[in-house]
């Protein structure tokens, strides 16, 4: 079965220390990897995908198949960082699994 | 831009009322979307549609029905709202398949006294 897992309901960071949200998951082939992020009084949006290969806003994530993991990583959190991070998962034919979300809280 | 608008910020219902949360998207998007966003809980797809009149079931699609008359419009129909209900309801778009970058809405939170 699908299933993407985010071990940490809350992450606290101090301002400028590295942040790595992390997420796993389960599926047999090759999935597709995607971080959303949900900001305060902000709507659910997209922040990067692993096909992408790109770093936004700092971010990055890199697809590790050996231990299925596509942990979010940024060297320095800033304080407008702080929003509720969804790692999701899709199978490319079917819909997207979202996991249980990290709320990110960076402390000044 | 794509903009997906969903038809009210919040609702009040009582139970047993029938309730319609309604979707709209602008940029011609095939498929769409409800969840229902609850803390600890993250997103439950409640129901898509990948086509006009099409629609299939999500993970919880209990207590729920969805409507797709129009390619714009999706709508998610609560034919007899419990209290258990009360969340906050999420429309998403995407281009084609599933994979490809949803577009959210910006929720409506309902409460079901």
């Amino acid at each position: 079965a699908q299933r993407v897992t985010q071990p940490e309901k809350l992450l606290s960071v101090f301002k400028g220390a590295p942040v790595e949200l992390k997420c796993n998951y389960s599926y047999s082939g090759s999935p597709e990897l995607f971080w959303y992020v949900q900001y305060s009084r902000q709507r659910l949006q997209l922040l990067l995908r692993h096909i992408s290969r790109e770093s936004i806003k700092g971010f990055t994530a890199d697809l590790n198949k050996g231990e299925t993991s596509f942990h979010l990583k940024k060297p320095f959190a800033q304080e407008e960082d702080s929003a509720m991070y969804y790692c999701a998962l899709s199978n490319r034919d079917d819909k997207i699994i979202f996991g249980k979300g990290t709320r990110l809280h960076i402390l000044p | 831009d794509v903009k997906v608008t969903q038809s009210s910020r919040y609702l009040v219902k009582r139970t047993g009322e029938k309730v319609f949360l309604e979707c709209v998207q602008d940029m011609d998007h095939e498929n769409m979307f409800w969840y229902r966003q609850d803390p600890g809980l993250g997103l439950r797809l409640i129901y898509f549609s990948y086509d006009v009149k099409m629609k299939e079931k999500g993970d919880i699609p209990e207590g729920y029905s969805v409507s797709r008359e129009k390619k714009e419009r999706f709508s998610l129909i609560l034919e007899s709202a419990s209290t258990n209900q009360t969340s906050m309801y999420l429309c998403a778009s995407s281009l084609s398949l599933a994979w490809e970058t949803q577009y959210f809405g910006p929720g409506t939170r309902l409460l079901v006294l």
